[in-house]
């Protein structure tokens, strides 16, 4: 069975500075990734996924995560975070086929002036 | 196009009541999900559906039951609630297992 762990629980970022968010996985074979944001109050939404091809993928709000298969490892990048980046942001992997996703527990972004 | 709707959007009871959650999904996904989210412990998957009339457990399916009778809803019921169901219920659904999930707003339930 597939296993998500995010290891920090929360993250304070200046604005402007650069944003690193970790997740790492288990799986035996290759994984499919995800990152989901859920602002305060409302449902996941997408903001990239690794299926296969390149391991650097680019998402929605100008992140971006790179696959390292040596590390186990899907973590999330933004260059610049923007107030409105403050949320929590959860990874999550699938073993392909007719399975379901796990998710990790989750990790909340906080965004100091 | 609404995407994926919940009703309720919140509800409390009583330990003991019964109540139904409604899901519905206009993307003609074949998967649909039930989660519950609570501080610290993220999404955990309750009861999942790869089809109309079909229904499988997740990870913590104890105390809930679930119908797909119709391709875009999925009803999740709890039949005699208690206070360790007091979360956030997440309704989602995919094209395949590992496609991009869509998730609804939530329902937030507060058992008494």
């Amino acid at each position: 069975a597939q296993s998500v762990t995010q290891p920090d629980i929360h993250i304070t970022v200046s604005e402007g500075a650069s944003l690193e968010l970790r997740c790492n996985y288990s799986y035996g074979a290759t994984p499919y990734l995800f990152w989901y944001v859920q602002s305060p109050g409302q449902g996941l939404q997408l903001l990239l996924k690794y299926f296969s091809g390149d391991t650097l993928v680019q998402g929605i709000k100008g992140f971006e995560a790179e696959f390292k298969r040596s590390q186990s490892s899907f973590n999330l990048r933004k260059p610049s975070v923007h107030w409105s980046d403050a949320a929590e942001y959860f990874c999550a992997v699938g073993a392909g086929g007719y399975s379901t996703l796990t998710f990790g527990k989750g990790t909340m972004l906080l965004v100091s002036p | 196009n609404a995407g994926v709707t919940q009703t309720p959007k919140f509800r409390v009871l009583k330990t003991g009541q019964s109540m139904t959650l409604l899901c519905a999904q206009d993307m003609n996904h074949e998967y649909m999900y039930w989660y519950r989210q609570d501080p610290g412990m993220g999404l955990r998957l309750i009861h999942y559906s790869v089809g109309e009339g079909t229904t499988a457990k997740g990870e913590v399916p104890d105390g809930y039951n679930v119908s797909r009778l119709k391709k875009q809803n999925f009803l999740l019921g709890l039949e005699s609630a208690a206070p360790s169901q007091t979360s956030v219920y997440f309704c989602a659904s995919s094209y395949l297992g590992t496609d991009t999930q869509y998730f609804g707003p939530g329902t937030r339930l507060t058992v008494l």
